[in-house]
């Protein structure tokens, strides 16, 4: 079993609706969750981070976090063109000596459709 | 502010040479991490540094080394390059080992072995 799941998609999603993009983590014990967005050709960027259980919001984007289920998920609401993209679920099991790195799945590539 | 810089951006490299890859972290964050990105396997942690240590490593033969500098910047080394090699090398850097705020990459390397 990876240690982080994502579907890797192609994702298509209208212009202006939901997209919802979902993460599941093999380690209950995984503290911190990460999402990154990766255009072809660039490196990720950081769009949010999520620690506690339930929802975080940012703008057009709601990070949500269920540890019971071991599960993270990314909306993207009133999606973008420019939301067209890579997206990367990364999982920090702890801030202890050795459990600080970043393990990330291999990301769901999202096509927004106009 | 300057963002995560690593050179070369681009190297051919033929098989059994090495190759020394070139990082510089943000000004004021201490924790370096590499990472290989090719795309079947997608993100996979090589190691990370903080203060001079390393804090993690990942699962990669010893052919594969690193290093920090006292003043954050981080050097990877390939040795006996096979072709497999062959991928994107990203490094991220954050304020500190452990950190919420996630990491900042960097443009990356494009490694090439023939």
């Amino acid at each position: 079993q990876k240690e982080v799941e994502q579907n890797s998609g192609p994702l298509s999603v209208p212009e202006g609706a939901i997209a919802s993009l979902n993460c599941t983590y093999s380690d209950r014990g995984s503290q911190s969750f990460f999402w990154y967005r990766q255009y072809s050709g660039k490196s990720p960027e950081l769009i949010m981070f999520i620690y506690s259980n339930g929802d975080k919001e940012d703008g057009r984007f709601t990070a949500q976090l269920n540890k019971a289920s071991q599960y993270v998920s990314l909306l993207i609401r009133d999606s973008q063109p420019s939301d067209s993209a890579t997206y990367l679920c990364a999982v920090r099991k702890g801030s202890n000596f050795g459990n600080e790195k970043l393990t990330f799945g291999t990301g769901t590539r999202l096509t927004i459709i106009p | 502010k300057a963002g995560v810089t690593q050179t070369p951006r681009y190297l051919i490299k033929t098989r059994g040479q090495q190759v020394t890859l070139s990082c510089s972290p943000i000004s004021g964050h201490r924790s370096v991490s590499w990472y290989q990105q090719t795309p079947g396997q997608g993100l996979q942690f090589l190691f990370e540094y903080f203060s001079e240590t390393q804090r993690n490593k990942g699962n990669f033969p010893g052919r594969f080394s690193g290093r920090q500098f006292s003043n954050s910047r981080s050097e990877m080394n390939v040795s006996t390059l096979e072709l497999g090699d062959s991928a994107l090398y990203l490094c991220a850097s954050s304020p500190w080992t452990g950190s919420n705020y996630g990491y900042t990459f960097g443009s990356g390397t494009r490694l090439t072995v023939v």
